[in-house]
């Protein structure tokens, strides 16, 4: 079955500059890599994802880049502003059970002033 | 559309009580997700179904557990009987494909 791996679990930048965040799977046949982002208190939401059939993915200042190869992939976060600061999970799905997304520990995301 | 919908969104109980927790889908999503999240273990898929029917039930910790889906806008997830280690803030979550799950605001549930 899949396995997630997420790093770091706790990652702390000053407002402005730039946050990455790993996330590494064990199932090639894994096709389908969503982040999501929850807040203090709040439900977990979906801010992004990216398909196995494109290799990056831009929505303003947040991006997903996904290689294949390595199996991994990668949330960037650009110009990081405080309301960024939550905590952030990655998933993949599980190929051989229908398809349930198997989710990382989540990284806590500080954004010093 | 208001969202996935959860009642209550929190619930203090005593140990050995009974704890019923609901939940409303969005219209015409046909997954549907129940689960629980603890700062030691991280968020935890319970149980999920499909067009009303449980396809995995494996993430249910113990038979103290039970969920339902009578139909395609209601769930639940019933603990009885309820104990201290069950404390946690249970989500639900519906999708209309199984990938892109959205969650309900949360349960917290407190055992005393």
């Amino acid at each position: 079955g899949e396995n997630v791996e997420q790093h770091p679990s706790t990652l702390s930048v000053q407002e402005g500059d730039s946050a990455v965040i790993k996330c590494t799977y064990s199932d090639s046949a894994s096709n389908y890599f969503p982040w999501y982002k929850q807040e203090l208190g709040k439900r977990p939401q979906l801010i992004i994802d990216i398909r196995s059939n494109v290799g990056e993915k831009k929505d303003q200042r947040i991006a997903v880049t996904l290689n294949k190869t390595a199996k991994h992939f990668s949330l960037h976060i650009t110009e990081t502003q405080p309301e960024d600061s939550a905590v952030y999970f990655c998933a993949a799905p599980n190929m051989d059970s229908n398809y349930q997304l198997i989710w990382g520990a989540g990284t806590k995301l500080i954004i010093k002033p | 559309d208001a969202g996935v919908i959860q009642s209550p969104r929190h619930e203090v109980t005593e140990m050995g009580q009974e704890v019923t927790l609901r939940c409303k889908p969005i219209s015409g999503h046909d997954y549907l997700f129940w689960y629980r999240q603890t700062m030691m273990r991280g968020l935890e898929l319970l149980i999920y179904f499909n067009n009303n029917v449980p396809i995995d039930d494996s993430g249910m910790p113990e038979d103290r557990f039970s969920a339902k889906m009578p139909n395609a806008s209601f769930s639940t997830l019933k603990i009885q009987p309820s104990e201290p280690r069950d404390s946690a803030v249970y989500f639900c979550a519906s999708s209309l494909r199984v990938y892109e799950q959205y969650f309900g605001p949360g349960t917290r549930l407190t055992v005393t």
